[in-house]
């Protein structure tokens, strides 16, 4: 079975400091990791994703995210937040069939 | 324009009438999906359909009916809702069984459903 955790449902920023939001994993075989954000009232968007390879993987808005297979986790971050980057960020792991599971979700904000 | 296209973007009913969630991809994507996202709760599958042959029904209640014509479009029909039922729900699509776990999902900006 797969499951994700993501610790801390809502994380406080200044403009310009690091993002630092949190992602592990349970799985059973080799994992797929996505993460995902939402702005308000719209759909979520791939940010990046880990399937195999390098294991620092960079993706969309300047973010990016290290698989550590020794830690189970797949930590995003971004060196300097920008006000644009509030939202909710949604980590997910692949299942073993056609399914993606989904983290609870970690809500944004940045402080100006 | 993210590939997925979700009407109505908003849709208020009442407890006894029926209506339609509609979600058209033109991605050639396989399987598509339905998701519950409720304030404060993880997203819920609720629907997975995967060469328009539904593969998933996580327990849905059956005032909530899915259908699929055709790999390019998804219904969720309504009817006698409750007002737990208000939520935004999400569509998405992938290239197909298997494959979703490598490419991900292609989410719609969803409907935002009321009732009242």
């Amino acid at each position: 079975a797969q499951s994700v955790t993501q610790l801390g449902s809502h994380v406080s920023v200044s403009e310009g400091a690091l993002v630092l939001l949190r992602c592990n994993y349970s799985s059973s075989v080799p994992p797929y990791l996505f993460w995902y954000v939402q702005y308000p009232n719209q759909g979520l968007q791939l940010l990046l994703k880990y399937t195999t390879g390098a294991t620092l993987v960079k993706g969309i808005n300047g973010f990016e995210a290290e698989f550590k297979k020794s830690e189970t986790s797949f930590h995003l971050t971004k060196p300097s937040a920008h006000m644009s980057d509030a939202a909710e960020y949604f980590c997910a792991v692949r299942p073993n069939d056609y399914k993606l599971s989904f983290g609870a979700g970690t809500t944004v904000t940045v402080r100006a | 324009e993210t590939g997925v296209t979700q009407t109505p973007r908003h849709l208020v009913m009442g407890m006894t009438n029926k209506k339609s969630l509609k979600c058209e991809q033109h991605l050639g994507h396989n399987a598509m999906y339905w998701y519950k996202q409720s304030a404060k709760k993880p997203l819920e599958l609720m629907f997975v359909y995967s060469l328009e042959e539904r593969v998933e029904n996580n327990s849905v209640p059956s005032r909530f009916s899915p259908e699929c014509p055709n790999s390019s479009h998804l219904f969720l029909h309504l009817h006698t809702l409750q007002p737990e039922d208000s939520a935004l729900y999400l569509c998405a699509s992938s290239r197909g069984q298997g494959e979703a776990g490598v490419y991900g999902y292609t989410f719609g900006s969803g409907t935002r459903l009321t009732v009242v």
